[in-house]
């Protein structure tokens, strides 16, 4: 298996332009969940999906944000117009349907996004 | 609301020693999961305690439930250099996200 695929990996750019982060699941996983880690404010839910489906998008910080799931396979999570306060890890996670096991979270190894 | 709370947040200890990081959470659950992350990297699950009394152990640590208390441990024992890392605890309200502990950053010098 080859785990949570993130891509990019780094992304640099500059304030006001769009930015796009993408995220493959483990194949099977029902469960998609876009996590932001900054030095100040920790490791913070932004959404969270089932089946495709948003169903918690409560720690999304405000309308410039914004994050799909076509398939079972993608999301995304684009950010317009960014700002330098977004710079952070943005990391994306998935586990299986809930009582199939340990209902563990996976995560990717994070884009890591810097907005000058 | 729901809270999860680590300490210490940061622990400096010597090689060799044992320590205990400590997770108390303020909701009935009976799942919580252990991750450690290196710095620059991602989140790794260490393990996953599902019922009161659970003890599980991996290498030099070894990671215990109490869902009466409300606590979690995680000990160390016998501190090498490679256990340095940010460990972080999460508790399963029973709902479908985990709530995350603040991380313990740990550093074993020798």
């Amino acid at each position: 298996d080859a785990g949570v695929i993130q891509s990019p990996r780094h992304e640099v750019t500059e304030m006001g332009q769009e930015v796009t982060l993408r995220c493959k699941p483990i194949s099977g996983h029902d469960y998609l969940f876009w996590y932001r880690q900054t030095m100040m404010r920790g490791l913070e839910l932004l959404i969270y999906f089932n089946n495709n489906v948003p169903i918690d998008d409560s720690g999304m910080p405000e309308d410039r944000f914004s994050a799909k799931m076509p398939n079972a396979s993608f999301s995304t999570l684009k950010i317009q117009p960014s700002e330098p306060r977004d710079s952070a890890v943005y990391f994306c996670a998935s586990r299986p349907y809930r009582g199939t096991g340990y209902n563990e979270q996976f995560f990717g190894p994070g884009t890591r996004l810097t907005v000058l | 609301e729901l809270k999860v709370e680590q300490n210490p947040l940061f622990l400096s200890m010597q090689e060799g020693k044992n320590y205990t990081i400590y997770c108390n959470y303020s909701t009935t659950s009976d799942r919580l999961y252990w991750y450690r992350q290196d710095p620059g990297k991602s989140l790794e699950s260490l393990f996953v305690l599902l019922s009161n009394g659970a003890v599980k152990q991996e290498g030099r640590l070894m990671a215990s439930l109490d869902t009466k208390a409300r606590l979690s441990t995680l000990h160390i024992t016998a501190a090498v250099h490679d256990l340095s890392a940010t460990y972080f605890c999460a508790v399963d309200p029973n709902t479908d996200k985990l709530i995350f502990g603040t991380g313990t950053r740990l550093q074993v010098f020798p």
